[in-house]
């Protein structure tokens, strides 16, 4: 399966700045997701990446806000903007094996604290 | 649309317990399952899976799912509970294709007392 490499692992940032995740894949993959874990809570969905087109977002997330790049098929980056407290959580990334070993690996994730 | 349901924010058992911890799916097509667990500061790592084939799927760390359609079950057992198995657990679901998303329950958090 594929190996996950996300950076920073954690950070804190003031409020109205914004911070830039990593993510990068040993082997191509066809999409990329990305999640954030609020504090105590599970994992939501943002987006996901694909390659050569604009992200697709779910429900409650926007473009501004999470802007994502998507520039090759080993390579993603989720943009946190104008941050605020409320943005605190740990965000991953994640890809999707092809079948027939059908599964998903996660990155180690990014713990942000937004003061 | 698909959906998960764990049952139990918090379970806890004693050491050397059944485990058990519940999770039932909505789907309007055939669900891939999977149960992934969380310990402190850490990440997420699969326990095991269901794709298709035997509806028993033995994970790592002697846990067990088993997939019921009739009953749109994936609940996740351990015979004898260790004390390192104090984490989060997540049951999720997904779909036929390399295109699709993992969606998420709400998880359980899992207390072994000595």
């Amino acid at each position: 399966s594929a190996v996950i490499s996300q950076k920073p692992s954690r950070d804190i940032c003031q409020r109205g700045t914004s911070l830039t995740i990593q993510c990068q894949v040993d082997s191509q993959v066809t999409m990329m997701f990305w999640y954030r874990q609020q504090p105590g809570q599970s994992l939501t969905l943002i987006a996901t990446a694909n390659q050569g087109s604009e992200a697709t977002y779910e429900s409650g997330f926007v473009i501004d806000k999470f802007p994502i790049s998507r520039p090759n098929l080993t390579f993603s980056t989720l943009t946190v903007s104008n941050m605020s407290p409320e943005d605190s959580s740990i965000y991953l990334c994640s890809v999707a094996h092809s079948p027939p070993n059908y599964g998903y690996t996660f990155g180690s994730g990014t713990r942000l604290t937004v003061v | 649309a698909q959906s998960v349901t764990q049952l139990g924010s918090h379970v806890s058992v004693s050491e050397g317990a059944l485990v058990l911890l519940r999770c039932n799916y909505s789907s309007s097509v055939p669900p891939y399952l999977f149960w992934y667990v969380q310990y402190p500061n850490q990440g997420l790592q699969l326990l095991l899976k269901y794709t298709t084939g035997a509806t028993l799927v033995k994970g790592i760390n002697g846990f067990e799912a088993e997939f019921k359609k009739s009953e749109t079950s994936f609940h996740l057992t351990k015979p004898s509970a260790h004390m390192s198995d104090a984490a989060e657990y997540f049951c999720a679901v997904s779909f036929y294709s390399s295109a699709s998303k993992i969606i998420f329950g709400s998880g359980t958090r899992l207390s072994i007392r000595p």
